[in-house]
Protein backbone atom coordinates (compact mmCIF):
# COMPACT_ATOMS: atom_id res chain seq x y z
CA UNK A 1 0.00 0.00 0.00
CA UNK A 2 1.47 3.32 -0.85
CA UNK A 3 1.96 5.86 2.10
CA UNK A 4 1.24 9.28 1.65
CA UNK A 5 3.10 10.88 -0.72
CA UNK A 6 4.18 15.19 -0.92
CA UNK A 7 5.73 16.77 -4.15
CA UNK A 8 7.67 18.59 -4.35
CA UNK A 9 10.63 17.72 -2.11
CA UNK A 10 12.54 20.85 -2.23
CA UNK A 11 10.74 24.32 -3.13
CA UNK A 12 12.96 27.44 -3.46
CA UNK A 13 11.28 30.75 -3.85
CA UNK A 14 11.72 34.44 -3.20
CA UNK A 15 10.09 36.71 -0.56
CA UNK A 16 6.77 38.11 -1.71
CA UNK A 17 5.92 34.50 -3.83
CA UNK A 18 3.46 32.47 -3.59
CA UNK A 19 4.16 28.45 -3.07
CA UNK A 20 1.68 25.82 -3.81
CA UNK A 21 2.87 22.35 -1.61
CA UNK A 22 0.50 19.33 -2.43
CA UNK A 23 -0.44 15.97 -0.80
CA UNK A 24 -1.61 12.97 -2.14
CA UNK A 25 -3.48 10.88 1.13
CA UNK A 26 -3.15 7.39 1.25
CA UNK A 27 -5.96 5.16 -0.25
CA UNK A 28 -9.27 5.32 1.54
CA UNK A 29 -7.89 8.18 3.82
CA UNK A 30 -10.73 11.06 3.58
CA UNK A 31 -8.78 13.38 6.33
CA UNK A 32 -5.66 15.45 5.33
CA UNK A 33 -3.70 17.55 7.94
CA UNK A 34 -0.74 20.10 7.53
CA UNK A 35 2.18 20.86 9.73
CA UNK A 36 5.22 23.39 9.13
CA UNK A 37 8.28 22.48 11.09
CA UNK A 38 10.44 25.75 11.23
CA UNK A 39 14.31 25.31 12.15
CA UNK A 40 14.88 25.42 15.95
CA UNK A 41 10.67 25.13 15.89
CA UNK A 42 8.69 21.98 16.66
CA UNK A 43 5.79 20.72 14.70
CA UNK A 44 2.79 23.08 14.65
CA UNK A 45 -0.51 22.27 13.32
CA UNK A 46 -1.61 24.45 9.88
CA UNK A 47 -4.81 23.17 8.38
CA UNK A 48 -6.92 20.10 8.36
CA UNK A 49 -9.43 18.98 6.24
CA UNK A 50 -12.27 16.13 5.27
CA UNK A 51 -14.46 15.60 2.68
CA UNK A 52 -13.32 18.77 0.90
CA UNK A 53 -14.11 21.26 3.97
CA UNK A 54 -11.53 22.32 6.12
CA UNK A 55 -12.32 21.45 9.15
CA UNK A 56 -9.81 23.57 11.58
CA UNK A 57 -6.31 25.32 11.17
CA UNK A 58 -4.27 26.61 13.51
CA UNK A 59 -2.65 29.85 14.13
CA UNK A 60 -1.40 31.26 10.86
CA UNK A 61 -2.03 33.83 8.82
CA UNK A 62 -4.83 34.17 5.89
CA UNK A 63 -1.62 33.77 3.78
CA UNK A 64 -1.57 30.48 4.16
CA UNK A 65 -4.47 28.60 2.87
CA UNK A 66 -5.46 25.16 0.95
CA UNK A 67 -8.07 22.84 -0.50
CA UNK A 68 -9.13 19.06 -0.80
CA UNK A 69 -10.14 18.10 -4.19
CA UNK A 70 -12.86 15.43 -4.59
CA UNK A 71 -10.11 12.94 -4.76
CA UNK A 72 -9.41 13.64 -1.22
CA UNK A 73 -5.67 15.15 -2.41
CA UNK A 74 -4.49 18.50 -0.87
CA UNK A 75 -2.99 21.24 -1.88
CA UNK A 76 -1.86 24.08 0.58
CA UNK A 77 -0.98 27.58 -0.65
CA UNK A 78 1.52 30.01 1.38
CA UNK A 79 1.01 33.58 -0.82
CA UNK A 80 3.69 36.63 -0.27
CA UNK A 81 6.42 34.86 1.25
CA UNK A 82 8.26 35.58 4.20
CA UNK A 83 11.86 34.62 5.22
CA UNK A 84 10.16 32.83 8.41
CA UNK A 85 8.18 30.55 5.93
CA UNK A 86 11.06 28.54 5.43
CA UNK A 87 10.33 25.39 7.22
CA UNK A 88 9.53 21.53 6.22
CA UNK A 89 5.63 21.43 5.36
CA UNK A 90 4.61 17.74 6.43
CA UNK A 91 1.06 16.44 5.53
CA UNK A 92 -0.61 13.29 7.29
CA UNK A 93 -3.77 11.60 6.41
CA UNK A 94 -6.07 9.52 8.34
CA UNK A 95 -9.25 7.15 8.03
CA UNK A 96 -11.85 9.49 9.92
CA UNK A 97 -12.00 11.19 12.67
CA UNK A 98 -9.76 10.20 15.78
CA UNK A 99 -7.77 7.38 13.81
CA UNK A 100 -4.03 7.29 13.52
CA UNK A 101 -2.17 10.19 11.41
CA UNK A 102 0.51 8.64 8.93
CA UNK A 103 3.09 10.99 7.92
CA UNK A 104 4.86 12.01 4.22
CA UNK A 105 8.11 12.55 3.50
CA UNK A 106 7.70 16.31 3.42
CA UNK A 107 8.20 19.57 1.35
CA UNK A 108 10.75 21.68 2.65
CA UNK A 109 10.34 25.06 1.46
CA UNK A 110 13.19 27.69 1.72
CA UNK A 111 12.71 31.56 0.77
CA UNK A 112 15.26 33.75 -0.08
CA UNK B 1 4.73 26.59 29.80
CA UNK B 2 3.84 24.54 26.65
CA UNK B 3 1.02 21.88 27.00
CA UNK B 4 3.28 18.93 26.26
CA UNK B 5 6.44 19.10 28.10
CA UNK B 6 9.25 16.10 27.18
CA UNK B 7 12.25 14.77 28.77
CA UNK B 8 14.90 14.76 28.42
CA UNK B 9 15.76 16.88 25.32
CA UNK B 10 18.87 14.57 24.17
CA UNK B 11 19.57 11.90 25.61
CA UNK B 12 22.72 9.76 24.62
CA UNK B 13 23.48 5.94 25.11
CA UNK B 14 25.02 3.12 24.46
CA UNK B 15 24.00 0.50 21.62
CA UNK B 16 22.12 -2.51 24.18
CA UNK B 17 20.77 0.19 26.67
CA UNK B 18 17.25 0.36 27.86
CA UNK B 19 16.39 3.86 26.91
CA UNK B 20 12.77 6.01 28.70
CA UNK B 21 11.52 9.56 26.87
CA UNK B 22 8.72 10.61 29.10
CA UNK B 23 6.34 13.30 27.89
CA UNK B 24 4.00 15.12 30.35
CA UNK B 25 0.80 17.24 29.06
CA UNK B 26 -1.69 19.70 30.68
CA UNK B 27 -4.80 18.91 29.04
CA UNK B 28 -7.21 16.83 28.74
CA UNK B 29 -6.78 14.55 26.06
CA UNK B 30 -8.45 11.66 23.62
CA UNK B 31 -5.41 10.28 22.23
CA UNK B 32 -1.06 10.62 22.54
CA UNK B 33 0.97 9.62 19.96
CA UNK B 34 4.33 9.19 19.55
CA UNK B 35 6.62 10.02 16.35
CA UNK B 36 10.02 9.30 15.53
CA UNK B 37 11.62 11.22 13.46
CA UNK B 38 14.75 10.51 11.43
CA UNK B 39 17.61 13.30 9.89
CA UNK B 40 15.79 14.39 6.58
CA UNK B 41 12.71 14.91 8.37
CA UNK B 42 10.40 11.94 7.38
CA UNK B 43 8.32 11.22 10.30
CA UNK B 44 6.79 7.77 11.31
CA UNK B 45 3.94 7.32 13.84
CA UNK B 46 5.09 4.77 16.17
CA UNK B 47 2.11 4.55 18.76
CA UNK B 48 -1.58 5.98 18.91
CA UNK B 49 -3.08 5.22 22.39
CA UNK B 50 -5.60 6.59 25.37
CA UNK B 51 -4.92 4.01 27.98
CA UNK B 52 -2.65 1.42 29.40
CA UNK B 53 0.12 0.06 27.62
CA UNK B 54 0.87 -0.72 23.52
CA UNK B 55 4.37 -2.59 22.19
CA UNK B 56 5.86 -3.44 18.94
CA UNK B 57 9.07 -5.06 19.11
CA UNK B 58 11.23 -3.40 21.07
CA UNK B 59 9.33 -0.51 21.43
CA UNK B 60 6.85 0.03 24.39
CA UNK B 61 4.65 2.87 24.96
CA UNK B 62 2.30 3.67 28.32
CA UNK B 63 0.21 6.61 28.95
CA UNK B 64 -1.44 7.23 32.94
CA UNK B 65 -4.23 9.30 32.15
CA UNK B 66 -4.41 10.34 35.53
CA UNK B 67 -1.13 11.70 35.92
CA UNK B 68 -1.47 13.03 32.40
CA UNK B 69 2.06 11.32 31.40
CA UNK B 70 3.49 8.73 28.76
CA UNK B 71 6.62 7.21 28.52
CA UNK B 72 8.48 5.73 25.84
CA UNK B 73 10.76 3.03 26.63
CA UNK B 74 13.13 1.04 24.00
CA UNK B 75 14.65 -2.57 24.82
CA UNK B 76 17.92 -3.70 23.49
CA UNK B 77 18.56 -0.13 21.80
CA UNK B 78 20.70 -0.12 19.02
CA UNK B 79 22.32 2.95 16.81
CA UNK B 80 19.12 2.63 14.17
CA UNK B 81 17.20 4.33 16.89
CA UNK B 82 19.16 7.14 16.61
CA UNK B 83 15.94 9.89 15.89
CA UNK B 84 14.51 12.36 17.19
CA UNK B 85 11.52 11.19 19.28
CA UNK B 86 8.22 13.58 19.70
CA UNK B 87 5.23 13.42 21.76
CA UNK B 88 1.69 14.68 20.40
CA UNK B 89 -1.53 15.05 21.73
CA UNK B 90 -4.85 15.47 20.62
CA UNK B 91 -7.82 17.16 22.28
CA UNK B 92 -11.30 15.44 22.53
CA UNK B 93 -13.25 16.69 19.69
CA UNK B 94 -10.31 18.32 17.80
CA UNK B 95 -8.39 16.67 15.47
CA UNK B 96 -5.33 18.98 15.78
CA UNK B 97 -1.70 17.71 17.14
CA UNK B 98 0.19 19.73 19.57
CA UNK B 99 3.14 18.29 19.82
CA UNK B 100 6.21 18.01 22.16
CA UNK B 101 9.65 19.77 21.04
CA UNK B 102 10.80 16.36 20.84
CA UNK B 103 13.70 13.84 22.58
CA UNK B 104 16.96 13.87 20.51
CA UNK B 105 18.19 10.09 20.84
CA UNK B 106 21.74 9.20 19.95
CA UNK B 107 22.99 5.26 20.18
CA UNK B 108 26.48 4.84 20.06
CA UNK B 109 27.62 1.74 18.80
Amino acid sequence: EAGVTQSPTHLIKTRGQQATLRCSPISGHTSVYWYQQALGLGLQFLLWYDEGEERNRGNFPPRFSGRQFPNYSSELNVNALELEDSALYLCASSFVFGNEQFFGPGTRLTVL
Amino acid sequence: KNEVEQSPQNLTAQEGEFITINCSYSVGISALHWLQQHPGGGIVSLFMLSSGKKKHGRLIATINIQEKHSSLHITASHPRDSAVYICAVRSGGNEKLTFGTGTRLTIIP
